[in-house]
């Protein structure tokens, strides 16, 4: 029972274009949601993060937006750069227990020249 | 640089023979967590401690256990690995319960053969 999806596990953009990674979610309790870019052989690193109260949140070329009745968000890149490559995973938590992320399963992005 | 650091990054043992897993952190963080990640699949949550307290989730197996000696360390303790438990381990750290945002480790491969 999956309760954060990405359901496109690769995606590939050309550079300089922009980048869109969407994430779904099932349960209504979760809150807060956060976004982690993984390199190879590197743990996750955090990216970015929005809190339910909000549906836009900023920070340079990454941007997350959040659609409540539809249990949907997304992470837009742009303009994408090759340094941008990597996996990155969709994370949820409800207010509740902020110990307890669930994460999504990923989508790896390739930025081509 | 503060840090989580995995060790070994690489692990094979034989099928039902006891295997640890440690991990330190350098950023004096009241959290640690241990992850497992199956291949493309999501990181999932087996336990986590807030300082000397234990948490562990309801449907992580008897088989894993953990320790806490102090807070820099923590050990993952798999009492009878099987072929299944093969997987890459995670270890993350967060400020506080509170905190969202979690600190990665590189993880640690586990071969079981």
């Amino acid at each position: 029972d999956q309760q954060v999806k990405q359901n496109s596990p690769s995606l590939s953009v050309q550079e300089g274009r922009i980048s869109i990674l969407n994430c779904d979610y099932t349960n209504s309790m979760f809150d807060y949601f956060l976004w982690y870019k993984k390199y190879p052989a590197e743990g996750p690193t955090f990216l970015i993060s929005i809190s339910s109260i909000k549906d836009k949140n900023e920070d340079g070329r990454f941007t997350v937006f959040l659609n409540k009745s539809a249990k949907h968000l997304s992470l837009h890149i742009v303009p994408s750069q090759p340094g941008d490559s990597a996996v990155y995973f969709c994370a949820a938590s409800p207010y509740s227990s902020a110990s307890k992320i669930i994460f999504g399963s990923g989508t790896r992005l390739s930025i081509r020249p | 640089d503060a840090m989580v650091i995995q060790n070994p990054r690489y692990q094979v043992t034989q099928f039902g023979k006891p295997v640890t897993l440690s991990c330190s952190q350098t950023l004096n963080h009241n959290v640690m967590y241990w992850y497992q990640q199956k291949s493309s699949q999501a990181p999932k949550l087996l336990f986590h401690y807030y300082d000397k307290d234990f948490n562990n989730e309801a449907d992580t197996p008897d088989n894993f256990q953990s320790r806490r000696p102090n807070t820099s360390f923590c050990f993952l303790d798999i009492r009878s690995p099987g072929l299944g438990d093969a997987a890459m381990y995670l270890c993350a750290t967060s400020r506080e319960e509170s905190s969202y945002e979690q600190y990665f480790g590189p993880g640690t491969r586990l071969t079981v053969t």
